[in-house]
C-alpha cells in the first residue's frame, strides 16, 4: 500500500441496510478524517480521530460511526442508510509535522 | 464555529489570463490556510498553504495572500493554462486539538484555451 486507500470505489445500496466503508493508510499518521462532498456544499467533515484509540464529530456526525482500533485504519459506518447520504466519501490523513491533510481516492455511494 | 466563505462559485478565463479566488473565514483563531485542487473524478490535492505569520507565499505560477485583519485570503494563478481548469477549495484550521479543516464550498476553474 502507497498513501491511503478506501474501498469499494463505488457502491449501490438499499435504504436501511448497514455499510462499511474502509480507509487505510499505511503514512503512520496519527490524524484520520472522514469527509463527505456533495455538489455545491464543498468537504464537510462527519468523524475525525486524532489518535488510534479517539474519535471525535464533525459538522455532519448524524447517522454515522467510526471506530480507530490502530494507527491505520479508520472505517466508517452506516448503521442503517438512508437517500441522504447518497455522497462521495473521502477519508484523509494528516502530516504532523506540515499539517497537510491527504485524501483518499473517494467512495461514490449511492442510496436508493 | 469557524465559516468558510468562498467567491466566486464558477470562474472563466482565457488561457494566458489570471485567476483569482478569494475566501473569507470568521474565526479569528484560525492559524493555517491551505487550497486544494480537485480534478474531475479524482481526489482533493493540496496546491499551496499559508500559516498566519505569513502574508503572502509563491510556488512559481501559483500565489496566496492573507489578511488576517479582513480575515480573508485569495488564491492567484498567473498565466492560466487549460490543466489548471479543475475545482478549488479553500480551507481554514480551527485553532484547536483537532486540527479540522473547514472548507469553502468550492471554484470551478474554466481555462479556455
Amino acid at each position: 500500500i502507497a498513501g491511503i486507500t478506501q474501498a469499494p470505489t463505488s457502491q449501490i445500496l438499499a435504504a436501511g441496510r448497514r455499510m462499511t466503508l474502509r480507509c487505510t493508510q499505511d503514512m503512520r499518521h496519527n490524524a484520520m478524517y472522514w469527509y463527505r462532498q456533495d455538489l455545491g456544499l464543498g468537504l464537510r467533515l462527519i468523524h475525525y480521530s486524532n489518535t488510534a484509540g479517539t474519535t471525535g464529530k464533525g459538522e455532519v456526525p448524524d447517522g454515522y460511526s467510526v471506530s480507530r482500533a490502530n494507527t491505520d485504519d479508520f472505517p466508517l459506518t452506516l448503521a442503517s442508510a438512508v437517500p441522504s447520504q447518497t455522497s462521495v466519501y473521502f477519508c484523509a490523513s494528516r502530516d504532523r509535522g506540515r499539517g497537510e491533510q491527504f485524501f483518499g481516492p473517494g467512495t461514490r455511494l449511492t442510496v436508493l | 464555529g469557524e465559516n468558510v466563505e468562498q467567491h466566486p462559485s464558477t470562474l472563466s478565463v482565457q488561457e494566458g489570463d489570471s485567476a483569482v479566488i478569494k475566501c473569507t473565514y470568521s474565526d479569528s483563531a484560525s492559524n493555517y490556510f491551505p487550497w486544494y485542487k480537485q480534478e474531475l473524478g479524482k481526489r482533493p490535492q493540496l496546491i499551496i498553504d499559508i500559516r498566519s505569520n505569513v502574508g503572502e507565499k509563491k510556488d512559481q505560477r501559483i500565489a496566496v495572500t492573507l489578511n488576517k485583519t479582513a480575515k480573508h485570503f485569495s488564491l492567484h494563478i498567473t498565466e492560466t493554462q487549460p490543466e489548471d481548469s479543475a475545482v478549488y477549495f479553500c480551507a481554514a484550521r480551527k485553532m484547536d486539538s483537532s486540527y479540522k479543516l473547514i472548507f469553502g464550498s468550492g471554484t470551478r476553474l474554466l481555462v479556455r484555451p
